[in-house]
C-alpha cells in the first residue's frame, strides 16, 4: 500500500539532545499527525497539523505542517529516556466524493535513548 | 471512560483456519477503523466502518471482511489464513462529527499463522 517517505529510520541518541524526524510525500495532505508506539502498544496521537505551515507545540515536542503540504517534521527537545519509542507519521489525504479520505503511513523512526 | 479495547491479546491460528478479532471504541466514538501492522511497518489500512456499513476499503482481499454493531462495536474476520496474515491488527476509533482526524488506537490484537 502506499506509504510516506520517513527519515531517519533509526536514531540513537544520548539523553538531552535533541531529536528531528521527518516525513515526505509526493501527493498533498491536508493533515499530517505524529504518533509514538510503545512496543506491544497501539499508536497514541502526539499532534495534528491541519493548516500548512503550522507550527504546534506538545510539551517538548514540536511539529510543523509543510507549506508545499507534503511534508512535515517532529522535533523532540531535551530527550528522556521514556521518549525511546516507535515515531510515525501519517497523513489524510484531501476530501473526494463521499468524504473517501485515508490515513497514509510513514514506516516509522525508531529512536533509542542512552541515559 | 475505557479507551478503546481489543480482544484477544493474542492468538495462533494455523493456515487455512479463520479468524475473529473484536473491538470496542471509545466511549462517545462511532467510527471504527481496522489496520494490519506487519512487523518494522506502519500500518496499513484494512477498512472502516460507520453506521454499521463498511465506508472505506484499503488494498486488502475479500478475505478480510468486517462488521459494526449496534452499539458500535466491530469485528474483523478473516478466512483462508496466510502465513503472511501474521501481524498486529490495530484497531482505532473516532468520532466522525469531529472529523477523521482524531484517531485512538488499541492496543491491538498479534495474530501468528502457524
Amino acid at each position: 500500500g502506499q506509504q510516506l517517505n520517513q527519515s531517519p529510520q533509526s536514531m540513537f541518541i544520548q539523553e538531552g539532545e535533541d531529536v528531528s524526524m521527518n516525513c515526505t510525500s509526493s501527493s498533498i495532505f491536508n493533515t499530517w499527525l505524529w504518533y509514538k508506539q510503545d512496543p506491544g502498544e497501539g499508536p497514541v496521537l502526539l499532534i495534528a497539523l491541519y493548516k500548512a505551515g503550522e507550527l504546534t507545540s506538545n510539551g517538548r515536542l514540536t511539529a510543523q505542517f509543510g507549506i508545499t503540504r507534503k511534508d512535515s517534521f517532529l522535533n523532540i527537545s531535551a530527550s528522556i529516556p521514556s521518549d525511546v519509542g516507535i515515531y510515525f507519521c501519517a497523513g489524510l489525504s484531501p476530501a473526494n466524493a463521499g468524504n473517501n479520505r485515508k490515513l497514509i503511513w510513514g514506516l516509522g523512526t525508531s529512536l533509542a535513548v542512552n541515559p | 471512560d475505557a479507551g478503546v479495547t481489543q480482544s484477544p491479546t493474542h492468538l495462533i491460528k494455523t493456515r487455512g483456519q479463520q479468524v475473529t478479532l473484536r473491538c470496542s471504541p471509545k466511549s462517545g466514538h462511532d467510527t471504527v477503523s481496522w489496520y494490519q501492522q506487519a512487523l518494522g511497518q506502519g500500518p496499513q489500512f484494512i477498512f472502516q466502518y460507520y453506521e454499521e456499513e463498511e465506508r472505506q476499503r484499503g488494498n486488502f482481499p475479500d478475505r478480510f471482511s468486517g462488521h459494526q454493531f449496534p452499539n458500535y462495536s466491530s469485528e474483523l474476520n478473516v478466512n483462508a489464513l496466510l502465513l503472511g496474515d501474521s501481524a498486529l491488527y490495530l484497531c482505532a476509533s473516532s468520532f466522525l462529527g469531529l472529523g477523521y482526524n482524531e484517531q485512538f488506537f488499541g492496543p491491538g490484537t498479534r495474530l501468528t499463522v502457524l
